[in-house]
């Protein structure tokens, strides 16, 4: 269907490393969006992506689009204990205004 | 701006008591959504409504109901509250639907034991 797989669900870092999560769907999509939730928080909107091939980056943040428009990635270049939360991607059902969510990976930052 | 508020922060329910979440928001936007969440399941779509007096179903509807009589606000409704509905709530808003940014309030935590 149009579900969007994210991976991994957890990931452990120490601080200063460097963390990627993946977004993959099987069907082409039109556009992706990236939230951060915080712990105990809601979701925040990072960025939206809509061309193939598409990078954008946010000071230590870079968010990329696949050639196909297929899958996505957020990379975090040098984890801070201030990135610890949930990212999410969502894209659009074709056709509707309903918004589907990733289950998200869970980042968790050691000092 | 308050942006997106949601009333009320924490409830806890009995199986078959009904209630009403009210999402408010202040940035005249057209679209507003209501989500649940739950562990491990992400940000999953129960109603939305793309303009005042509209709504539609998203992707796990049943069990609720949903009303939009103002621009501003955008209720739901539980008519007899079950334990499968323990969960945090989340409003969000956006201009318009086309790939907008949804704005988020902070969540209701519904327990119903």
């Amino acid at each position: 269907g149009q579900q969007v797989m994210q991976i991994p669900q957890y990931q452990h870092v120490q601080e200063g490393e460097d963390f990627t999560t993946y977004c993959n769907s099987s069907t082409t999509l039109s556009n992706i969006q990236w939230y951060k939730q915080r712990p105990g928080g809601h979701p925040v909107f990072l960025i939206q992506l809509v061309k193939s091939g598409e990078v954008k980056k946010q000071k230590r943040l870079t968010f990329q689009f696949g050639e196909a428009k297929k899958n996505s990635s957020l990379h975090i270049t040098a984890t801070q204990t201030t990135d610890v939360g949930t990212y999410f991607c969502a894209r659009m059902r074709s056709g509707t205004y309903k918004y589907i969510f990733g289950t998200g990976t869970r980042l968790k930052v050691l000092a | 701006n308050a942006g997106v508020t949601q009333t009320p922060k924490f409830r806890v329910l009995k199986t078959g008591q009904s209630m009403t979440l009210l999402c408010a928001q202040d940035m005249n936007h057209e679209y507003m959504y209501w989500y649940r969440q739950d562990p491990g399941m992400g940000l999953r779509l129960i109603h939305y409504s793309v303009g005042e007096g509209t709504t539609a179903k998203g992707e796990v509807p049943d069990g609720y109901n949903v009303s939009r009589l103002k621009k501003q606000n955008f209720l739901l409704g539980l008519e007899s509250a079950a334990p499968s509905q323990t969960s945090v709530y989340f409003c969000a808003s956006s201009y318009s639907g086309l790939g907008e940014t949804q704005y988020f309030g902070p969540g209701t935590r519904l327990l119903v034991l």
